[in-house]
């Protein structure tokens, strides 16, 4: 079975200030991994994903992330963030092969609030 | 393009009511899925459906049931509501070829 640990449950930071939103996943077979965003009162939206290829993936609002296969990891990061990234994150995977095919596996979540 | 409608927005259930929460996408993907958001949990499979005309039950199924007659809507019936099933609940959908899955705005409900 998949499992997805996000290690903070939220993350306060400065605007302007670089973060790192942690995950770790387990799974005994190849995954594919994302990162959603929740903004308030909304659905989720796709942040970014690794499917295969260049294990360094980025997104088109300055976030990126990096599939460390020995260490299990998709953690989550941004040189420098805006008031407008407060949001809650989610890491999520995905297999081919198990009884829930494609199916995601969420983590618990992490709140960003960045402060001015 | 509207993408995932779900209906209602928010509902007030008493308990053992029976309740449907709809679904309708318009891209045409063939996988839907029904989750549900609870603090501290992040979200959880309950239902999803890889094609029309079959489901298949998700990490917690119980007290749900979906059907999936077409392609474009995937209902969630709770058939005697408790207050363990307050709520938000998304609606997602993704195509064969796809690993991305794209959610609807979500159904808050609250079982009283």
């Amino acid at each position: 079975a998949q499992s997805v640990t996000q290690l903070d449950s939220q993350v306060p930071v400065f605007e302007e200030a670089p973060v790192e939103l942690r995950c770790n996943y387990s799974s005994s077979v190849s995954v594919y991994l994302f990162w959603y965003v929740q903004y308030p009162n909304q659905g989720l939206q796709l942040l970014l994903k690794y499917l295969s290829g260049s294990t360094l993936v980025k997104s088109i609002n300055g976030f990126e992330a990096e599939f460390n296969k020995s260490q299990t990891s998709f953690h989550l990061r941004k040189p420098s963030v805006h008031i407008s990234d407060t949001a809650e994150y989610f890491c999520a995977v995905s297999d081919d092969v198990t009884v829930f095919r494609r199916a995601l596996t969420f983590g618990s979540g992490t709140r960003l609030q960045v402060q001015p | 393009i509207a993408g995932i409608t779900q209906a209602p927005t928010s509902q007030i259930l008493a308990a053992g009511r029976r309740m449907t929460l709809r679904c309708t996408q318009d891209m045409r993907h063939n996988a839907m899925y029904w989750y549900r958001q609870d603090l501290g949990l992040g979200l959880r499979l309950i239902h999803y459906s890889n094609t029309a005309g079959t489901t298949g039950k998700g990490e917690v199924p119980d007290g749900y049931s979906v059907s999936r007659a077409n392609t474009d809507d995937f209902p969630l019936t709770l058939a005697s509501a408790v207050p363990s099933q307050t709520s938000v609940y998304f609606c997602a959908s993704s195509d064969s070829l796809m690993h991305e899955q794209f959610f609807g705005p979500g159904t808050r409900l609250t079982v009283l």
